[in-house]
């Protein structure tokens, strides 16, 4: 199975800053990753697939890029709707793969 | 828009069959774009993929739980269904339907799980 470590698993931050968070897939997964956004008791929100491509609907503060093995997402100025667990996720393979997860807090 | 709703027991005992359903509104499950999908979440953990399936029944399975597994679509019905046998108390989780949407993008097809249910909670008792 393709292996995804988030980096960091916490992080915290302050309305309008600028935060970046990397995932790194254990092989190359060419652009074959999504992220997704999760906030307490809700279902997960696709935020980004193709590792850059906006979701309709997703504010452009959000962008991501990567190819290969290393990806990030970054929000460029935290709303604090922003604040929630956000999780990449490999579809170049089966068994689909997700990373494990970083919080996203408020300082 | 489309929406997807799980229902089933949100209590399973131990040895048993997990159940789920997963029905689909406002549009058909049997377009022929999109794969369905079940996905796990154990209270307070990450996101575990179970498994897909086409509405011509043609399924891909996460092989750590591929011996007790089944995954089914009725479309009839507008639904799909999970079925997870001999379960214990690692399988208590939230369990979310979703659909899996395929795009051309720079000319490759993508995949991403673009609209999800908003989960069920299956507790598996001793």
């Amino acid at each position: 199975d393709i292996q995804l470590t988030q980096s960091p698993a916490f992080l915290s931050a302050s309305v309008g800053d600028r935060v970046t968070i990397t995932c790194r897939a254990s092989q190359d997964i060419s652009s074959y990753l999504a992220w997704y956004q999760q906030k307490p008791g809700k279902a997960p929100k696709l935020l980004i697939y193709a590792a850059s491509t906006l979701q309709s609907g997703v504010p452009s503060r959000f962008s991501g890029s990567g190819s290969g093995t290393e990806f990030t997402l970054t929000i460029s100025s935290l709303q604090p709707e922003d604040f929630a667990t956000y999780f990449c996720q490999q579809l170049n393979t089966y068994p689909y793969t997700f990373g494990q997860g970083t919080k996203l807090e408020i300082k | 828009q489309l929406q997807l709703q799980e229902s089933g027991p949100g209590l399973v005992k131990s040895s048993e069959t997990l159940s789920l359903a997963c029905t689909v509104s406002g549009g058909s499950i049997a377009n022929n774009r999109d794969y369905w999908g079940w996905i796990r979440q154990p209270p307070g953990q990450g996101l575990e993929w179970i498994g897909n399936v086409y509405h011509s029944g043609s399924t891909y399975y996460n092989p750590s739980l591929m011996s007790r597994l089944t995954i089914s679509v009725d479309p009839s019905n507008n639904q799909f269904s999970l079925k997870l046998t001999s379960v214990s108390a690692a399988d208590t989780a939230v369990y979310y339907c979703a659909r899996r949407m395929t795009v051309v993008v720079r000319g490759r097809r993508i995949d991403a799980f673009d609209i999800w249910g908003q989960g069920t909670m299956v507790t598996v008792s001793s």
